[in-house]
């Protein structure tokens, strides 16, 4: 079975500086990495989405992750925080089930506060 | 705009009552929805698996009698709870499987039991 572990669950940046969230996973075969953003009252939102391409994947927003196989690793990242960026950031792994990668598991998430 | 719509966004009900969420596909047919449990500051929970025209398959732990899912056509999957009871408040979000299997995500109904 495969698991998301998010380190921090709270993390606050100062606007303009650099947004670093973290994200380890745990799959017995070859997963398939996501990254959510959910604002308050509303529900998730794709940010960006590892599928064994490219290694440093680039999202909405200006955010982009780099999957890393020997450090388990799939980090959060984006160079400058805008005040917009505040909200509740989940990561998530799925492996091919019956051909759909569909099935996703989520870590806990990590409240991001931008703080002016 | 909206892929997914879920109706109602909030709804509050007496204990023992049984209240209805409705998850609409809007652009594309759905042979396949989800419906996930958001706990206060916690993470989603898979619940169940929609699937048009048969029977949901749940998660391990989820009680199919008080989670009733039907899923009748191919834009539309609703989730029961029946006899809700104050442990059942929570936050519910459905999501819908594109024919690329990308994963779309409604905006949630926060259901609160009094």
């Amino acid at each position: 079975a495969q698991s998301v572990t998010q380190l921090g669950s709270h993390v606050s940046v100062s606007e303009g500086a650099l947004v670093l969230l973290r994200c380890n996973y745990s799959s017995s075969v070859p997963p398939y990495l996501f990254w959510y953003v959910q604002y308050p009252n509303q529900g998730l939102q794709l940010l960006l989405k590892y599928t064994s391409a490219a290694t440093l994947v680039k999202g909405i927003n200006g955010f982009e992750a780099e999957f890393k196989k020997s450090e388990t690793s799939f980090h959060l990242t984006k160079p400058s925080a805008h005040m917009s960026d505040a909200a509740e950031y989940f990561c998530a792994v799925s492996v091919a089930s019956g051909g759909s990668n569909y099935k996703l598991t989520f870590g806990k998430g990590t409240l991001l506060t931008v703080n002016p | 705009g909206a892929v997914v719509s879920q109706h109602p966004s909030r709804v509050i009900c007496k204990s023992g009552t049984s209240v209805k969420i409705e998850c609409r596909s809007l652009d594309f047919q759905a042979t396949t929805m989800f419906w996930y449990r958001q706990f206060p500051k916690k993470s989603l929970m898979l619940m169940a698996t929609s699937n048009e025209g048969s029977k949901a398959t749940y998660e391990q732990g989820v009680e199919k009698d008080k989670f009733l899912i039907n899923h009748a056509s191919l834009t539309l999957s609703t989730l029961t709870v029946t006899s809700a009871h104050p442990e059942d408040s929570s936050f519910y979000i459905c999501s819908v499987k594109s024919h690329t299997g990308e994963l779309f995500f409604g905006e949630g109904s926060r259901l609160t039991v009094l």
